[in-house]
């Protein structure tokens, strides 16, 4: 079976600050990977995502970066942190070609 | 271009009745729907999808959805709700498979009452 993973689970850190956040998916080969944030009370915003090593497609124009050294490994950076960076970041997986993604636990990132 | 609106942002039942989540779309295609739950500081668990075979759609926890392209609705219902129901519930469109197709509802929260 398929399993997805994310740490930090939680992390503080302070403005200005570089950002590293780690997904990795075990179980299946050439997954399409995702970056999502959750800002408090509101939905899910796409960020970046990735159809196979070293393809990276952002969505929305900001400070984060993302890169996928391996083919099941996704990371999510940031060289200075800001405040609006604060939010639960979620990372996906889906096959190819298909709809449904699948999520992993989340991490909790507040920037002070 | 592809909308989802949850129609309700909170809803609260009394544990042992019935649970209906709301949920319209809009899409250029024929969509995919699904519908994920969160719990607090958890990742999103999926509930059920519908992709174009049985409209009536039964997913895990004893959740099930009905797809009515009339009404363009996607419904969540369950006839008898538990405590361990009380999370965040998302309705999520999908024209295309992989990438970026996915797009989510703003929530649903949902309170379940002793």
């Amino acid at each position: 079976s398929q399993t997805i993973h994310q740490w930090p689970v939680t992390l503080v850190q302070p403005v200005g600050s570089p950002l590293s956040l780690e997904c990795t998916v075990e179980g299946t080969s050439n997954p399409n990977l995702y970056w999502y944030r959750q800002a408090a009370g509101r939905g899910l915003q796409l960020l970046f995502y990735s159809v196979g090593i070293g393809q990276i497609s952002s969505e929305v124009p900001q400070n984060l970066s993302a890169s996928r050294p391996q083919d099941r490994q996704f990371i999510l950076s940031s060289k200075k942190l800001l405040l609006s960076d604060s939010g639960f970041y979620l990372c996906a997986w889906s096959r190819q070609g298909a709809s449904e993604q699948y999520f992993g636990p989340g991490t909790r990132l507040t920037v002070t | 271009a592809q909308s989802v609106t949850q129609l309700d942002s909170h809803v609260s039942v009394s544990e042992g009745t019935p649970v209906l989540l709301r949920c319209n779309y809009s899409s250029s295609y024929s969509p995919s729907l699904f519908w994920y739950v969160q719990h607090p500081n958890k990742g999103l668990q999926l509930l059920l999808k519908y992709t174009s075979a049985a409209t009536l759609v039964k997913g895990i926890n004893g959740f099930e959805a009905e797809f009515k392209k009339s009404e363009t609705s996607f419904h969540l219902t369950k006839p008898s709700a538990h405590m361990s129901d009380a999370a965040e519930y998302f309705c999520v469109v999908s024209d295309g498979p992989g990438r970026r197709a996915l797009t989510f509802g703003s929530g649903t929260r949902l309170q379940v009452q002793p």
